[in-house]
């Protein structure tokens, strides 16, 4: 499966709306993941299973989609959410799970 | 606290072997899938292998297919990574994750990270 995140960097004024695409190559049906990452920092999971948030996220942060088509909002960005998104497959076998190539959300 | 912390990186030569640890705290160990995820310098994710609570089921990326091992002591609370024949394209960091599911889904904790660096 290949999974291509676009745009590769979006530009983004705080307090603005961001929508980033995330496209599979085979349907998923909703076995997708989003996960955040901080300059120097790991990886954190913000949704599973296309559209759930994980223990902690904040409610700006909304995903959508299935099979092959899916999306991450971020409603009103604020400073500490400029980083860079991954989507992740988790719906191929065996389980040698793909990433995207990431998003970078800049000021 | 759910905690992971990872040891065992550094600089090695080509073709030589290294073998990473992850401490897990917080939570009961055996119940969890674990997995290794890389990035090397300036790149994305790359899942490199998980293995299932009990170990029974292990995987493995192609790219490390036949040179890695994950292992896990279910006593120790503790995940393992044998490298052998390592590559200058096996530099990177890797994280150890806990991940949801019988062999692990997605992840929901990850650790900092440990750096390995293959160069001579």
């Amino acid at each position: 499966i290949v999974v291509m995140q676009s745009p590769a960097t979006l530009s983004v004024s705080p307090g603005e709306r961001a929508t980033l695409s995330c496209r599979a190559s085979q349907r998923l049906r909703t076995n997708l993941a989003w996960y955040q990452q901080q300059p120097g920092q790991a990886p954190r999971l913000l949704i599973y299973d296309a559209s759930t948030r994980a223990t902690g996220v904040p409610a700006r942060f909304s995903g959508s989609g299935s099979g092959t088509e899916f999306t991450l909002t971020i409603s009103s960005l604020q400073s500490e959410d400029f980083a860079v998104y991954y989507c992740q497959e988790y719906n191929n076998w065996p389980p040698l799970w793909t990433f995207g190539q990431g998003t970078r959300v800049e000021v | 606290e759910v905690q992971l912390l990872e040891s065992g990186g550094g600089l090695v030569q080509p073709g030589g072997s290294l073998r990473l640890s992850c401490a897990a705290s917080g939570f009961t160990f055996s119940n969890y899938a674990m997995a290794w995820v890389r990035q090397a310098p300036g790149m994305g994710l790359e899942w490199v292998s998980p293995i299932s609570g009990s170990a029974g089921d292990t995987y493995y990326a192609d790219s490390v297919k036949g040179r890695f091992t994950i292992s896990r002591d279910n006593s120790k609370n503790t995940l393992y990574l044998q490298m052998n024949r390592l590559r200058a394209d096996d530099t990177a960091v890797y994280y150890c994750v806990r991940a949801i599911g019988d062999i692990g889904y997605y992840m929901d904790v990850w650790g900092k990270g440990t750096t390995v660096t293959v160069s001579s």
